[in-house]
């Protein structure tokens, strides 16, 4: 019973490096997201999926890129690091009115 | 546009007190609201949620009471536990145009000791 899965947990980069941060769910959920923590700012949407082919932009979208290929991944990529995007980033899916699951998280350092 | 105001923390109580945080928001329309709670190294975990005015969320010992009146939504415990140690976020949801938008607060970390 999987549920939402992200990698890696953590990674430190350099400013400029590119990487992408996986995320898959095994709940067969239509709509996935990918935000950021902050302190002192809450959780902030990214980008986020209603389905396969389908994505679109949430609060923060700058200096992100997402594919939606298959309904299990969502991706999301940093083409070129900042360290303004040194941050906790969550991957969630939603199953049932309204409800959201939360993967476990990555710790991103940008140098 | 949307916002939620959450109490600042950290709050620290020690075990079997009551628990109050306070969320207060700002939407237009009726949205629905919701708890989640982050224990460490872990995502957020939906908590208890209401979804019109005056319903009262429980789960885990926790409540909560939309009111609208005052647009509050906020989380009480009559009894904390060491494990319930860990930050709580408030949040509501609203639909726009075909997809709902969840807003969060900024987080409440609360710490039981014994």
């Amino acid at each position: 019973n999987a549920g939402v899965t992200q990698t890696p947990k953590f990674q430190v980069l350099k400013t400029g490096q590119s990487m992408t941060l996986q995320c898959a769910q095994d709940m067969n959920h239509e709509y996935m997201s990918w935000y950021r923590q902050d302190p002192g700012m809450g959780l902030r949407l990214i980008h986020y999926s209603v389905g396969a082919g389908i994505t679109d932009q949430g609060e923060v979208p700058n200096g992100y890129n997402v594919s939606r290929s298959t309904t299990e991944d969502f991706p999301l990529r940093l083409l070129s690091a900042a360290p303004s995007q040194t941050s906790v980033y969550f991957c969630a899916s939603r199953g049932g009115p309204e409800k959201l699951f939360f993967g476990s998280g990555t710790q991103l350092s940008v140098l | 546009g949307d916002s939620v105001t959450q109490m600042e923390g950290p709050v620290t109580l020690s075990e079997e007190a009551f628990l109050t945080i306070n969320c207060t928001y700002t939407a237009t329309g009726y949205p629905s609201l919701f708890w989640y709670v982050q224990y460490p190294g872990e995502g957020l975990q939906l908590l208890l949620k209401a979804t019109k005015a005056d319903d009262k969320g429980s789960n885990k010992g926790f409540e909560a009471t939309y009111r609208k009146e005052t647009t509050s939504f906020h989380l009480e415990k009559g009894s904390v536990q060491v494990s319930d140690s860990a930050v709580y976020f408030c949040a509501l949801s609203r639909w726009s145009g075909t997809a709902s938008k969840l807003t969060f607060g900024t987080g409440t970390r609360l710490q039981v000791t014994l």
